[in-house]
């Protein structure tokens, strides 16, 4: 069973839609997250989730909300998508916030035309 | 903020050992962390250090030096499949999430 899975694994979509994407991890792990690696393959956080406490990097855009119907699953949805919203999206969780090795999805590249 | 610094690129050849360097500025300090990243993969975790000191495991080891804000990895007896991108990532503070630097795309050649 695969730790931390996404869907879909690639997404094209137009200008301004709005898209989600999901994931689930079976890891027992309490604490969620999404990162953003861009074309010069940066990994940038971009929400962390642990225990209903949500921490938001200032830096992303409102548009960008991610939803936790329960401690398994971090789903992050995208309104209105942009051209620059195109990147490779990866969850990961970790035991807690303090513990190491954070066990990462496979990755959902999102490309917007 | 943080800044997390390391080389873009490298290349070395098989058997060979190479050391992938990382500089680090930051407020706070919680861990330093190397991960590594095959093409079109997920980012896999290497190594974790958070006192001075080196950590070995097998092939690889994890340097740092909390005072010159730097930490270096080592990988021995390089092989093919060593071919990848090698992220440093840094913990400010307890709680916090992890920064990464760009990555290190290490070549390995016959």
């Amino acid at each position: 069973d695969t730790a931390v899975s996404q869907t879909p694994k690639y997404l094209v979509t137009q200008m301004g839609n709005d898209k989600s994407i999901k994931c689930e991890q079976n890891l027992g792990h309490d604490t969620m997250y999404w990162y953003k690696q861009d074309s010069k393959k940066f990994l940038k956080i971009m929400f962390s989730y642990n225990n209903k406490e949500l921490i938001i990097n200032e830096t992303v855009p409102n548009r960008f909300s991610p939803k936790s119907p329960d401690k398994a699953h971090l789903n992050l949805h995208i309104n209105s998508l942009e051209l620059g919203d195109s990147a490779v999206y990866f969850c990961a969780s970790s035991q807690d916030p303090n513990s190491y090795g954070y066990t990462f999805g496979s990755g959902t590249r999102l490309t917007v035309v | 903020g943080q800044n997390i610094d390391q080389p873009t690129e490298m290349t070395a050849t098989e058997g060979a050992i190479v050391q992938i360097n990382c500089t680090y500025q930051t407020s706070g300090f919680n861990g330093l962390f190397w991960y590594q990243q095959h093409a079109g993969e997920a980012p896999t975790f290497l190594s974790y250090n958070v006192l001075d000191g080196l950590e070995e495991k097998g092939r690889f080891s994890s340097f740092l030096s909390r005072s010159k804000g730097y930490s270096y990895l080592l990988l021995k007896e390089l092989q093919m499949k060593d071919s990848a991108s090698y992220l440093c990532a840094v913990r400010e503070n307890a709680g916090n999430m992890l920064t990464f630097g760009g990555g290190t795309r290490l070549m390995v050649k016959p």
